[in-house]
């Protein structure tokens, strides 16, 4: 079945450092990846996605890149903030029609 | 817009007994579905509904768990009898599908069942 596969499981980084956390995937007719973030006690939220047409996406700080030949993407967080500090998800979605999730990545920025 | 609503937020119960969740999505989304988040996990998909209809079930205990959405609006997920390992928090999300190749899911503040 459709598999997706995150890691790191914990990532510290010093606040302005980058973060980059990386996922691949099993099913080749998925085709939209969306990265969603978790606060504690708080709801998954969107924060950024990118279609398969497309190699690379940037939102201010936060970019995410996709290379379908290899099944990978990865969220690159830039000059990152205390308040980055969450539970973040990696996701796909395309030929079975539902959104499948990766196990998280726990981040922590230290001031 | 108003957001995915769940009740209730916190639920405590002795193994074997029942319990139900109730969602209500965002006005207009046809799809709809039910996460299971155990702890320090990821969240895995139990149900997709697609108006009133199962889009995909298949990693529901369905020996225990129960789904339905009357009239493609709101939602019940009942656990019957719950075990211990069905402590976990039980999210809704509601998606419109955005174009070809994009599916947004916004999701509830979630139920948390502690199962004991």
């Amino acid at each position: 079945g459709e598999n997706v596969e995150q890691h790191p499981s914990t990532l510290s980084v010093q606040e302005g450092d980058s973060a980059v956390i990386k996922c691949t995937y099993s099913d080749s007719a998925s085709n939209y990846f969306p990265w969603y973030k978790q606060e504690l006690g708080k709801r998954p939220q969107l924060i950024i996605d990118i279609r398969s047409n497309v190699g690379e996406k940037k939102d201010q700080r936060i970019a995410v890149t996709l290379n379908k030949t290899a099944k990978h993407f990865s969220l690159h967080i830039t000059e990152t903030q205390p308040e980055d500090s969450a539970v973040y998800f990696c996701a796909t979605w395309g030929g079975g029609f539902k959104t499948i999730f990766g196990a998280g990545t726990r981040l922590f920025v230290k001031a | 817009e108003a957001g995915v609503a769940q009740s209730p937020r916190y639920k405590i119960i002795e193994k074997r007994q029942s319990v139900a969740f109730w969602c209500n999505p965002i006005s207009g989304h046809a799809t709809l579905y039910w996460y299971q988040q155990i702890l320090g996990q990821g969240p895995k998909l139990l149900i997709q509904f697609q108006n009133n209809g199962v889009v995909d079930d298949s990693q529901l205990p369905k020996d225990r768990f129960s789904a339905e959405r009357l009239k493609g609006v709101d939602s019940t997920l009942k656990i019957q009898p719950a075990k211990l390992e069905d402590s976990a928090v039980y999210l809704c999300a509601s998606s419109s599908l955005l174009g070809a190749g994009a599916n947004v899911l916004t999701f509830g503040a979630g139920s948390r069942l502690t199962v004991l």
